[in-house]
């Protein structure tokens, strides 16, 4: 039983665009959420988070919102910039515990 | 400050065989987990060590074992290895155990097994 889902599993956006990616979880329990990009041939790398009693953090061209009642959350870059193209993975934590992640999205940023 | 190193970075091995993979942590932190990510799929928690201790242990057998030095570098050991073990294998600190919200990620090693 996959606790963080990612449906899509890849998202092309034309340079300039907002690029929306979205993550579904199932367990009320997880209370941290963050957003990781990994490069080829490199480790993720942490980029945003959001703590459940926020409903939206933003920094810089990135932004993740959180609706706890419908179980999901989405980050948003605008611009999206051709270096943004890289696999995102969500990920969620419950009292500090392990970080569960979902199997990633793929995003290509089109010049 | 230097990050979380991994090594070996690719190996291959055959069925049956033991292997052992290594990491240290970024500098100032204590905490160390490790993750199996296999191919099209999201990084899996195996375990986490924190003060030479295991703190948390993911759906993994127990030939899945780790340990955790004084300076905080750790191993993850695989025996009796099978074709499924086949994945990047990451490895993460972070800087203590509670209230430690974000993972520091190696590289990884890559593991082939035949």
């Amino acid at each position: 039983d996959q606790q963080v889902k990612q449906n899509s599993p890849s998202l092309s956006v034309q340079e300039g665009r907002i690029s929306i990616l979205n993550c579904d979880y199932t367990n009320s329990m997880f209370d941290y959420f963050l957003w990781y990009k990994k490069y080829p041939a490199e480790g993720p790398t942490f980029l945003i988070s959001i703590s459940s009693i926020k409903d939206k953090n933003e920094d810089g061209r990135f932004t993740v919102f959180l609706n706890k009642s419908a179980k999901h959350l989405s980050l948003h870059i605008v611009p999206s910039q051709p270096g943004d193209s890289a696999v995102y993975f969500c990920a969620a934590r419950a009292n500090a515990g392990k970080s569960t992640f979902g199997d990633g999205t793929t995003l290509t940023v089109k010049p | 400050e230097t990050g979380v190193t991994q090594s070996p970075t690719h190996l291959i091995k055959t069925r049956g065989q033991q292997v052992t993979l290594r990491c240290s942590s970024q500098s100032g932190h204590n905490t160390v987990s490790w993750y199996q990510q296999a191919l099209g799929q999201g990084p899996q928690f195996i375990f986490q060590y924190y003060r030479e201790e295991e703190n948390g242990r993911g759906n993994f057998p127990p030939r899945f074992s780790g340990l955790q030095f004084p300076n905080y570098s750790s191993e993850l050991n695989v025996n009796a290895l099978e074709l499924d073990d086949s994945a990047l294998y990451l490895c993460a600190s972070s800087p203590d155990r509670v209230g430690a919200n974000v993972l520091t990620f190696g590289a990884g090693s890559r593991l082939t097994v035949l």
